[in-house]
């Protein structure tokens, strides 16, 4: 079975901090995704990567940034946080080569700014 | 820019009473399809892909049938236990054949017992 792996599930932060949302996945996936999910708006991109080092800007990629310095690691980083980045943060990965464009999802990740 | 929308928002059946949830799409050359069930504080968990029109897929007591403008899970016979949020999504490419999705809002679904 697929396994992605989000390291935080719940995690409170002040604002101004620098928070690091990190994700892990263990089935040589080559896409990676970070997704943010709010009552009412759904689920929403924020960037992706299709390859180590590589990164393109979803939806909303603003106050945000990545980093992908190796295949199975997908970080997301606010670099700032703010009240209004208080969310749940989905990673998920993908592989066209595993067959097909699935894309699996780890448990999320509850971020709360205060 | 690919839309998805899912109806009804929120869908309360009770136990044994069979319904429908509906996902409509407008893109520009349908790609496949996605259904998830995401339950509460968790991420959303894959249940079928469906490709073309008339395509059909069946899942214990859901069934994901497709057209050529939108796409229905029917649920027979419900639990409570398929009480969750149903998501769907359309795979919009990017650089060569890799893909991301974009979601519809979701259908929450509650079974009373």
């Amino acid at each position: 079975d697929v396994k992605v792996t989000q390291s935080s599930r719940y995690l409170v932060k002040r604002t101004g901090e620098k928070v690091f949302l990190e994700c892990v996945q263990d089935m040589d996936h080559e896409n990676m995704f970070w997704y943010r999910q709010d009552p009412g708006l759904g689920l929403r991109l924020i960037y992706f990567s299709y390859d180590v080092k590589m990164k393109e800007k979803g939806d909303i990629p603003e106050g945000y940034s990545v980093s992908r310095e190796k295949k199975e690691r997908f970080s997301l980083i606010l670099e700032s946080a703010s009240t209004n980045q208080t969310s749940m943060y989905l990673c998920a990965s993908s592989s066209v080569r595993a067959g097909g464009n699935t894309i699996y999802f780890g448990e999320g990740s509850w971020l709360t700014v205060v | 820019e690919d839309q998805v929308t899912q109806s009804p928002e929120a869908l309360r059946l009770q136990e044994g009473e069979s319904s429908s949830l509906n996902c409509s799409y407008t893109v520009s050359g349908l790609r496949g399809l996605f259904w998830y069930r995401q339950d509460p504080g968790k991420g959303p968990e894959f249940l079928f892909t469906l490709y073309s029109a008339g395509e059909e897929k069946e899942k214990e007591r859901l069934k994901a049938t497709l057209t050529k403008k939108e796409s229905f899970l029917h649920i027979t016979a419900p639990k409570p236990e398929d009480s969750a949020t149903y998501l769907c999504a359309v795979p919009e490419p990017y650089r060569r054949s890799n893909y991301k999705l974009t979601f519809g809002k979701g259908t929450l679904l509650t079974v009373n017992p």
